[in-house]
């Protein structure tokens, strides 16, 4: 059965301090795909990554960069020199294919806060 | 490009009383989807449609809760009656369809609390 799993349910940094959120999944599949979202004060989730199973290899975007490791299910996120606009709920999310379309689920989400 | 419209923003009504949300997704979006964001929590998937077939409601309060997607495009959900738990953000969301799964594209969100 699916499941995400997100430890951590708030963080709070310092303005510019490096800072990483865990994503521990659960699947069967050996194809899927995972995905990280942002959701502001505002209210609206906001796509940032995705990437599929066959691909462990780290990706960089500017301050934000995503670690998949298959073999300790996680794909952990880490914003480098933290931001006060990074401040959210970030949610990592699970989707497998089943009966010919794809299942997704949220993890629980870890709200950030950055302080100025 | 437009992104995915919901309404209406708010909505107050009182336990047993009926409500609806609309929703029209990113044009060209085979797959939508209506979740239920309770407060605190992560989405919870109600209902996945594409085109205008359902492809997952397991989760959907079926003795209370309906979903149409009449033509494939807009979609409407409905609460009928409501209860105080169904107090929460109704997020919906569209992607594309095919072999690969893609992300989704999420409205503003319609928040509902039930009295």
């Amino acid at each position: 059965a699916q499941k995400v799993t997100q430890a951590q349910t708030e963080i709070s940094v310092v303005e510019k301090e490096d800072v990483t959120l865990d994503c521990v999944y659960e699947t069967r599949d050996t194809t899927y795909y995972l995905f990280w979202y942002k959701q502001p004060p505002s209210g609206e989730l906001v796509f940032l990554i995705r990437r599929n199973s066959f691909d462990e290899q780290n990706e960089i975007s500017g301050r934000y960069s995503w670690n998949f490791q298959k073999s300790t299910s996680s794909f952990n996120f880490t914003i480098t020199a933290s931001q006060v606009v990074d401040s959210a709920v970030y949610f990592c999310a699970l989707s497998e294919a089943a009966s010919g379309t794809y299942k997704y689920i949220f993890g629980t989400g870890t709200r950030l806060k950055v302080l100025a | 490009e437009a992104g995915v419209a919901q309404s209406p923003r708010y909505k107050i009504i009182e336990k047993r009383q009926s409500v609806a949300f609309w929703c029209n997704p990113i044009s060209g979006h085979a797959t939508l989807y209506w979740y239920q964001q309770i407060l605190g929590q992560g989405p919870k998937l109600l209902i996945q449609f594409q085109n205008n077939g359902v492809v997952d409601d397991s989760q959907l309060p079926k003795d209370r809760f309906s979903a149409e997607r009449l033509k494939g495009v807009d979609s409407t959900l409905k609460i009928q009656p409501a209860k105080l738990e169904d107090s929460a953000v109704y997020l919906c969301a569209s992607s594309l369809a095919g072999v690969l799964s893609y992300e989704q594209y999420f409205g503003p969100g319609t928040r509902l609390t039930v009295t």
